[in-house]
């Protein structure tokens, strides 16, 4: 079974800086796709970035980029210059190519912004 | 039009009580899903349905009943329920093709009581 962890309860950035949150995987399968998802306190789930794995180039969307190492089966996400409203719960996200989009969520990380 | 509508936004029922929980997209998307998220974590797949026919219950009790009338409404029915089964109910949507992404509607905060 796949599994996706997400290491940081908790990350704190300052505003206009940059935070990076990690996410690794387990996978036996060479064809998916992973995403990065925002939850803000308005509960809805934003897809942030998505990254398909037979691609080698990083996925980049605005202030938001993503570190994709297929060997290390890692995929972190950078969030430059950051904003008020980027604090909320992030999660990452795995899906099999083959498995329509039945998606497993890593556990999340909260990020927090200091003016 | 790139969203997803669940009604109610919030419910309180008791453990007798039947209700229903509503989700509806008009983006043409072909397969829905509900996914169930406890409080500090993450969304867990309940059921997803394709071109109206459910393709995929993950061993959800019976007490949740899914139903896609349209392609374009899905319905979680609610019967005798127990107080653990409080949670935010989340509808998400997307094309039949493999390579699009989720689109997730605000969800259902409920309450059993």
């Amino acid at each position: 079974a796949q599994t996706v962890t997400q290491s940081q309860p908790e990350m704190s950035v300052q505003e206009a800086e940059t935070v990076t949150l990690s996410c690794t995987y387990d996978t036996s399968e060479s064809d998916y796709y992973l995403f990065w998802y925002k939850q803000p306190p308005s509960r809805q789930m934003i897809l942030v970035i998505r990254q398909e794995a037979y691609k080698q180039q990083n996925a980049t969307e605005n202030r938001f980029s993503v570190n994709f190492q297929k060997a290390a089966k890692s995929f972190s996400l950078k969030i430059s210059d950051s904003q008020l409203g980027d604090a909320a719960m992030y999660f990452c996200a795995y899906r099999r190519a083959a498995a329509g989009n039945k998606l497993t969520f890593g556990g999340g990380t909260r990020v927090l912004v200091k003016p | 039009d790139t969203e997803v509508t669940q009604t109610p936004k919030h419910l309180v029922m008791g453990m007798t009580n039947k209700k229903s929980l509503k989700c509806e997209q008009h983006m043409g998307h072909r397969a829905m899903y509900w996914y169930k998220q406890k409080a500090k974590k993450p969304p867990e797949l309940m059921f997803v349905y394709s071109y109206e026919k459910l393709s995929i219950n993950e061993s959800v009790p019976s007490r949740f009943s899914p139903e896609c009338p349209n392609s374009s409404l899905l319905n979680l029915h609610l019967h005798a329920l127990q107080p653990e089964d409080s949670a935010l109910y989340l509808c998400a949507s997307s094309q039949r093709s493999l390579n699009t992404e989720a689109f997730f509607g605000q969800g259902t905060r409920l309450t059993v009581v």
